[in-house]
């Protein structure tokens, strides 16, 4: 089966400028996450998505992060307008299982994409 | 406030010899604990898991030991080959939750 699927894998952007990035999960995944792993830190979660609903996004810093997963399958992340401290890797997972039996038996990452703000 | 905590950012072992990585957390709703791979540009893979009613859980070269009582989890790699080298992170969530909470990672070293 074909993994969970992330582009682009490198960003660069200056600060105050926009950026958004694509998620493409496993095929019949109904749970979609968007993690923000800073270097140096453990993955933090921002949104969780079950099928086209969103789930928990209180760690999602609203006022600049918005994400959406139309028809339940891909989903999008941006970030408008970006600040340096948002550089970081962004990870997309995706579960068969509901939100909470995901969060017991794990969940398939993606590569994520490494953003740089400068 | 980090309920998950690794802390050992690295640690370098001689191929053939056992690799114990740690892993404490401070939440007692946590229920179930991972740890996951990760390589350098790779999303984190998942390794082997453990829930609160085990006290160890085995696969292959890798056994997870929980203690419950001292909110502490460890992972042995025996024997540890060079292939291993990655970072290691561990991983919590509780069963009416909806999310893990990570540790920030230790990077394991095996020299050939």
């Amino acid at each position: 089966e074909a993994g969970v699927a992330q582009s682009p894998r490198y960003k660069i952007i200056e600060k105050r400028q926009s950026v958004a990035f694509w998620c493409n999960p496993i095929s019949g995944h109904a749970t979609l996450y968007w993690y923000q792993q800073i270097l140096g830190q453990g993955p933090k979660l921002l949104i969780q998505f079950q099928n086209n609903g969103v789930v928990d996004d209180s760690q999602l810093p609203k006022d600049r992060f918005s994400a959406e997963r139309l028809k339940g399958v891909d989903s999008t992340l941006k970030i408008q307008p970006a600040k340096l401290e948002d550089s970081a890797v962004y990870l997309c997972a995706s579960s068969p299982l509901t939100t909470g039996q995901g969060a017991i038996y794990g969940y398939t990452f993606g590569s994520g994409t490494r953003l740089t703000v400068v | 406030d980090q309920q998950v905590k690794q802390n050992s950012p690295s640690l370098s072992v001689q191929e053939g010899r056992i690799s114990i990585l740690n892993c404490d957390y401070t939440n007692s709703m946590f229920d179930y604990f991972l740890w996951y791979k990760k390589y350098p540009a790779e999303g984190p893979t998942f390794l082997i898991s453990i829930s609160s009613i085990k006290d160890k859980n085995e696969d292959g070269r890798f056994t997870v030991f929980l203690n419950k009582s001292a909110k502490h989890l460890s992972l042995h790699i025996v024997p540890s080959q060079p292939g291993d080298s990655a970072v290691y992170f561990c991983a919590a969530s509780a069963w009416t939750g909806n999310q893990f909470y990570f540790g920030t990672g230790t990077s394991l070293t095996v020299i050939p």
